[in-house]
């Protein structure tokens, strides 16, 4: 069985300040994985995704992710972060063999403070 | 495009009720998801339809709660009788298809709120 782990439930920070969200992440085989963030009262959307090739990947919004392997992580970074950038952040898998299960980590909280 | 439409926003029923909500996904979408949300369990498939069959229902909590996708452009998930513990944010997403489903394309969600 694979499973996600996004250790911190809400992350504090002030506007302008670099922020880094961790994730990760088990499972026996290979998997996608994905951000998605929620914004109060919305649905979810996709910030980024890896699937191959770089292990450094860029998302709207001016975020990226980097995929460790070895590690198993796939943290959440942005350089500069904006009050707008509060929300719900929520870490993600699909493996490899199964095209459509998406397995959700418990979300992290990220505060932006002015 | 307006996106997945979710109906209704919010539902405030009583213990014992039936309670219906509805999805629209995106058009030419083949596979559409219903997720629900609790602050206890966090995020979870509840069913996985493509091209309008019922793949993967092994999230369903019991008996209370089905689904149904009659067409591409419609689904419903019924909860029947409705009880508080099933009180949460119920969202639709839908995807491209089959193989490409690494990008969701969720709802706004329906916050059930069973009293």
């Amino acid at each position: 069985a694979q499973s996600v782990t996004q250790l911190d439930s809400q992350v504090p920070v002030f506007e302008e300040a670099p922020v880094e969200l961790r994730c990760n992440y088990s499972s026996s085989v290979s998997v996608y994985l994905f951000w998605y963030v929620q914004y109060p009262n919305q649905g979810l959307q996709l910030l980024l995704k890896y699937l191959s090739g770089s292990t450094l990947v860029k998302g709207i919004n001016g975020f990226e992710a980097e995929f460790n392997k070895s590690q198993t992580s796939f943290h959440l970074r942005k350089p500069s972060v904006h009050i707008s950038d509060t929300a719900e952040y929520f870490c993600a898998v699909i493996r490899m063999d199964s095209s459509y299960k998406l397995i959700f980590g418990s979300g992290t909280r990220l505060l932006v403070r002015p | 495009d307006a996106g997945v439409i979710q109906s209704p926003r919010h539902e405030v029923t009583e213990m014992g009720q039936e309670v219906t909500l509805r999805c629209k996904p995106i058009s030419g979408h083949n596979s559409l998801f219903w997720y629900r949300q609790t602050m206890m369990r966090g995020l979870e498939l509840l069913i996985y339809f493509n091209n309008n069959v019922p793949i993967d229902d092994s999230g369903m909590p019991e008996d209370r709660f089905s689904a149904k996708m009659p067409n591409a452009s419609f689904s419903t998930l019924k909860i029947q009788p409705s009880e508080p513990r099933d009180s949460a944010v119920y969202f639709c997403a839908s995807s491209p298809g089959t193989g490409n489903n690494e990008k969701l394309f969720f709802g706004s969600g329906t916050q059930l709120s069973v009293l």
